[in-house]
């Protein structure tokens, strides 16, 4: 079944410490994107890609830094700049098409990050 | 300006009765589509209903249906014969297809308890 895997589902991180949330997808989805989501708050878009290689800043994107060097995968990594990193993070992908706006963003299940 | 406005935190209804929760957005494209997305505990998000700004008529999935304002720049959901299983955070969401048709707007979400 197609689908965006995202892993670890829970992560801890340590003071001073970079960490790396992984986001997989089989779905031939050409955008893929960052969400965080802190306790009852909405989702604040932190980075997007829409296509390999290129990606953009979102609204929260200080702390944080993405690659996007295959379709499949677009790897977040929660830098020690990020003061605040404890929140759930969502991660999307949908087609890339002008025009065709029905297609929705499919999500993964989520890595919930707490610092140590 | 917020692109998507849900004006309601949270709200409670009655197993068994039909419940409204408001969306209003702001965009001054034409062609833009409107999505609502269902996350439970749990935290994955669930993709529920989609209305097209040219759509003539209120989209329907379902127990789901969408009451579509363009005038107003509403696109409010509605669910019909609530269940135990609709409490949750549901969030209004929009694409536009003029200026950067891969971004998702979202709302801040509204928390819905259903009663026994």
């Amino acid at each position: 079944d197609g689908g965006i895997t995202q892993s670890p589902k829970y992560l801890f991180r340590k003071e001073g410490q970079n960490v790396t949330l992984s986001c997989e997808q089989n779905l031939n989805h050409d955008a893929m994107y960052w969400y965080r989501q802190d306790p009852g708050q909405g989702l604040r878009l932190i980075y997007y890609s829409q296509i390999v290689n290129d990606f953009q800043k979102g609204d929260i994107a200080e702390g944080y830094s993405v690659s996007r060097e295959k379709k499949e995968s677009f790897p977040l990594t929660v830098t020690s700049a990020q003061k605040n990193p404890t929140a759930f993070y969502l991660c999307a992908s949908s087609i890339k098409q002008r025009g065709n706006l029905r297609q929705p963003q499919h999500f993964g299940d989520g890595t919930r990050l707490s610092i140590l | 300006a917020q692109k998507i406005t849900q004006t309601q935190p949270g709200m409670f209804v009655q197993e068994k009765e039909a419940v409204t929760l408001d969306c209003t957005y702001d965009t001054s494209d034409q062609s833009y589509g409107l999505f609502w997305y269902k996350q439970p505990s749990s935290g994955e998000m669930i993709f529920l209903i989609y209305q097209g700004s040219y759509d003539e008529q209120n989209a329907t999935e379902g127990r789901y249906s969408l009451n579509f304002q363009k005038a107003r720049k509403s696109a409010n959901l509605v669910i019909s014969a609530s269940q135990l299983g609709d409490s949750a955070m549901y969030f209004c969401a929009m694409r536009e297809d003029l200026y950067n048709f891969n971004k998702f707007y979202f709302g801040s979400g509204t928390k819905l308890n259903v009663k026994p």
